[in-house]
């Protein structure tokens, strides 16, 4: 069964950082690009960023380009999202999901607030 | 980048209707089409990939269709368990832009 676990959110101050990580487990995590993916509250879903399996290319949405770094440790099985600069318009509920197109799997998301 | 917009907003409809979600790129996404389903408090869902592909498990009263610029999600018979708010998105290419949603509710 997959398993996507997301932890790592919480309460910080505008321009501090956090790190998101994703536990996943039930395939075989190296061979599949991951995705980070933001939902507001009370808004819609954003793509945030997503690294691909093999190569371990990464992409960006603009809105966090510069800010955000997607990572991932495949001896871990992990996927990491570090975001520096946080804005409070960064306040989400931040799901992992697998894949680079579709997302058939989904985290449960980890919740950032950011607020002074 | 390419703009995902989705119509209506929001509708209301009454158990057993047909209810149609579009779904409009601002330019041609080929078949690269994806929609979800996110109920209050949910995960999001997958329905539908490829703009016609119904995932496994998912009730044959959803169906995709389009190419190019235009989709649209079709729900042929309403039910209460379908009250949800509906996603595209596409996927040809980063950045993998959301539609901004429509909501569905029971009239």
């Amino acid at each position: 069964e997959v398993q996507l676990l997301e932890s790592g959110g919480g309460l910080v101050q505008p321009g501090g950082s956090l790190r998101l990580s994703c536990a996943a487990s039930g395939f075989t995590f190296s061979t599949y690009s991951m995705s980070w993916v933001r939902q507001a509250p009370g808004k819609g879903l954003e793509w945030v960023s997503t690294i691909n399996g093999g190569s371990g290319s990464t992409n960006y949405a603009d809105s966090v380009r510069g800010r955000f770094t997607i990572s991932r440790d495949n001896s871990k099985n992990t996927l990491y999202l570090q975001m520096n600069s946080l804005r409070v318009e960064d306040t989400a509920l931040y799901y992992c999901a697998r894949g680079i197109s579709s997302y058939e799997y989904w985290g449960q998301g980890t919740l950032v607030t950011v607020s002074s | 980048d390419i703009e995902m917009t989705q119509s209506p907003s929001s509708l209301s409809a009454s158990v057993g209707d047909r209810v149609t979600i579009t779904c409009r790129a601002s330019q041609g996404i080929s078949n690269y089409l994806a929609w979800y389903q996110q109920k209050p408090g949910k995960v999001p869902k997958l329905l539908i990939y490829a703009a016609s592909t119904l995932q496994s498990g998912v009730p044959s009263r959803f169906s995709g269709s389009g190419s190019g610029t235009d989709f649209t999600l079709s729900i042929s018979s309403l039910q209460p368990e379908d009250v949800a708010t509906y996603y595209c998105q596409k996927y040809n290419s980063a950045p993998w832009t959301f539609g901004q949603g429509t909501k569905v509710e029971l009239k």
